[in-house]
């Protein structure tokens, strides 16, 4: 069975820029979740989607946002990047069941300079 | 709100000794936990999980114990491997507090190296 995949693995962009991060949950898999992980604020909820819905949102400003498609694909766009935004960001599947572990992507590298 | 605490690395060992990751939570409800590990370049892999209170986790050599008493999972190896050498994440889903799946708070992680 395919992991989850995204997409691209590397980004580099400026400031002032939107990006659009793309993320392929396992098959079977309806709840998609992304995360931020940086040196300094470690691993950081983003948001949570299931059946093409936001279910949760995190601590960060309306320039971080996202959707999921009815196949439960899901991409999260960022505009007017700051250098802060750097950052490795995760996508994570999970079944919709109590207790089902997060599945993680091997994350997209974002540098803003 | 929810928190994880976990032990501050890098913590350095030789092969084969035994390794002991502290991690503690506070909860409101009654979270299920996870270790996951990081290794370089890549993504977080699920290394273990317990869901109620005395579960005991185990993968890989790897055991943790749900503690409800001292709100503790504790992580540890008898015999480590340089191939060991990551860092680990402890981590708790609450989600009858949550109403979510996919919402974990996670510790800072704990960087393990291993040498020969």
């Amino acid at each position: 069975k395919a992991g989850v995949t995204q997409t691209p693995r590397y980004l580099i962009k400026t400031r002032g820029q939107q990006v659009t991060l793309s993320c392929s949950p396992i098959s079977g898999h309806r709840s998609v979740s992304w995360y931020q992980q940086t040196p300094g604020q470690g691993l950081q909820f983003l948001f949570e989607y299931f059946s093409e819905t936001q279910r949760n949102k995190g601590n960060f400003p309306g320039r971080f946002s996202g959707r999921q498609f009815s196949n439960s694909r899901s991409e999260m766009n960022v505009s007017t990047l700051e250098l802060g935004d750097s950052a490795l960001y995760l996508c994570a599947s999970s079944l919709v069941s109590r207790s089902s572990p997060l599945h993680f992507g091997n994350g997209t590298r974002l540098t803003v300079t | 709100g929810d928190s994880v605490t976990q032990m501050e690395g890098p913590v350095t060992l030789s092969e084969e000794a035994f390794l002991t990751i502290n991690c503690t939570y506070t909860a409101t409800g009654y979270p299920s936990l996870f270790w996951y590990v990081q290794y370089p370049g890549e993504g977080l892999q699920l290394l273990l999980k317990a869901t109620k209170a005395d579960d005991k986790g185990s993968n890989k050599g790897f055991e943790a114990t749900y503690r409800k008493e001292t709100t503790s999972f504790h992580l540890e190896k008898g015999s480590v491997q340089v191939s060991d050498s990551a860092v680990y994440f402890c981590a708790l889903s609450d989600q009858e507090t949550t109403d979510s799946w996919g919402k974990l708070q996670f510790g800072a992680g704990t960087q393990v190296v291993v040498t020969p």
